[in-house]
């Protein structure tokens, strides 16, 4: 149980384009959703937190016009990358919290995004 | 500040030869502390949560145990296929998941 799907897993876009990457919780529902970035061989640096219905919070630094997160229903939560440029190319991991027997954290299988 | 400190870096094992990874915390009110897998080009996969000083939990050839300062991931006669980067994460409840930057094993046949 405690499934997050991600798409799409890999995706090539020209700069000056945007992408949309979507994560769906597929058997919970999942009212919070954190955005992560990670660059090779470094640990996960979370960009936003997105809630069902409301506003996302950024982390400081992360600018929110160009990572434009919508997280309209409790089993989706999408990110869009807005004028995407060659140094936003990164893997991009969502996560979502769940608990029953405990608790903890599911994460999707990650996007890994190159601009050209 | 809340910190996760993982060692080694990096860890070369023979296969069958057992191990164990570090995972040192700062956090205030530890709530979880979480170790997860990743292999290169995917999310991380969860393993374990560990809740409180003391307590420990197994999966196969994985046992992750937990003091007031760190935690340990032992693996037991480690085949190949346990090659990864193992992640771990504290959570404090009024903050977001802390990382550690991970430690990449590698085991060698």
């Amino acid at each position: 149980g405690a499934v997050v799907s991600q798409h799409p897993s890999r995706v090539i876009c020209k700069s000056g384009t945007s992408v949309k990457i979507e994560c769906r919780s597929l058997d919970f529902q999942a009212t919070t959703m954190f955005w992560y970035r990670q660059f090779p061989k470094q640990s996960l640096m979370l960009m936003a937190t997105s809630n069902e219905g409301s506003k996302a919070t950024y982390e400081q630094g992360v600018e929110k016009d160009k990572f434009l997160i919508n997280h309209a229903s409790l089993t989706l939560s999408t990110l869009t990358v807005t004028s995407a440029h060659p140094e936003d190319s990164s893997f991009y991991i969502c996560s979502a919290p769940w608990a029953g027997v405990g608790y903890g954290y599911t994460f999707g299988s990650g996007t890994r995004l190159t601009v050209v | 500040e809340d910190q996760v400190t993982q060692s080694p870096e990096a860890l070369r094992l023979q296969e069958g030869e057992s191990s164990s990874l570090n995972c040192s915390y700062t956090v205030s009110g530890l709530r979880g502390l979480f170790w997860y897998r990743q292999d290169p080009g995917k999310g991380p996969e969860f393993l374990f949560t560990l809740y409180s000083a003391g307590e420990e939990k197994e999966k196969e050839r994985l046992k992750a145990t937990l003091t007031k300062k760190e935690s340990f991931l032992h693996i037991t006669a480690p085949k190949p296929e346990d090659s990864a980067t193992y992640l771990c994460a504290a959570h404090s409840g009024n903050t977001p998941l802390v990382f550690g930057k991970g430690t990449r094993l590698s085991v060698i046949a």
